[in-house]
């Protein structure tokens, strides 16, 4: 099975810090994703990557940049925590062929992070 | 605007009942998928369905698609305590972007023992 693992369920920050998100997946895929998830407003896609070194822009990017420099591994930074950053932040994976909407995507478990 | 919305917004039945979800969507698409979350957890991938698909069947699941409709509903059979969950349906966009999924906002099913 697809196992993709975030580093903390559970993370507290402060308004200002610098906040680093990781997400490790192990079966090769080429495809990673940052999702966050807030109630009413359901999931939106942050950043996209394809590739090592690789990214797109989701829907909401702002306050966001990431980082991919091993195809397994893909980070979310916070550049500086704002509490409208408060959410769960969800990160997935998927191979690629065809396109990649065409595969499904495989998630972790969450992080939930607390901007106080 | 919201590619996919699902309907209801909540369902709660009794353990042995069947479950139905549907989903609306707005722009055409290449494919429709469906996610389950537990609570606390990440999204579990459910079905795949393609759009010239018109039904599709996963153990106790079925889901349909109708294209003139833009509509899609997922049909859980039997249902048990365990298949209480968040149920999404996620839409890319004919002809958008290669990558991006549009998530509804959800179905909370609740399933009492």
């Amino acid at each position: 099975d697809v196992k993709v693992t975030q580093s903390s369920r559970y993370l507290v920050k402060r308004t200002g810090e610098k906040v680093f998100l990781e997400c490790v997946q192990d079966m090769d895929h080429e495809n990673m994703f940052w999702y966050r998830q807030d109630p009413g407003l359901g999931l939106r896609l942050i950043y996209f990557s394809y590739d090592v070194k690789m990214k797109e822009k989701g829907d909401i990017p702002e306050g966001y940049s990431v980082s991919r420099e091993k195809k397994e591994r893909f980070s979310l930074i916070l550049e500086s925590a704002s509490t409208n950053q408060t959410s769960m932040y969800l990160c997935a994976s998927s191979l690629s062929g065809g396109t990649v909407i065409n595969q499904p995507q495989h998630f972790g478990d969450g992080t939930r992070l607390s901007i106080l | 605007s919201q590619q996919g919305e699902e309907d209801p917004q909540a369902l709660s039945i009794q353990e042995g009942e069947n479950a139905t979800m549907n989903c609306s969507y707005k722009t055409s698409i290449n494919n429709l998928q469906w996610y389950r979350q537990n609570s606390g957890r990440g999204l579990v991938h459910l079905i795949l369905i393609r759009s010239n698909e018109r039904e599709k069947h996963s153990g106790r699941l079925r889901v349909t698609l109708d294209t003139s409709k833009k509509s899609s509903s997922l049909l859980i059979t039997a249902s048990r305590a365990a298949d209480t969950a968040s149920y999404f349906c996620a839409t890319d966009s004919l002809g958008g972007s290669n990558y991006k999924l549009t998530f509804g906002k959800g179905t909370l099913l609740t399933v009492n023992p």
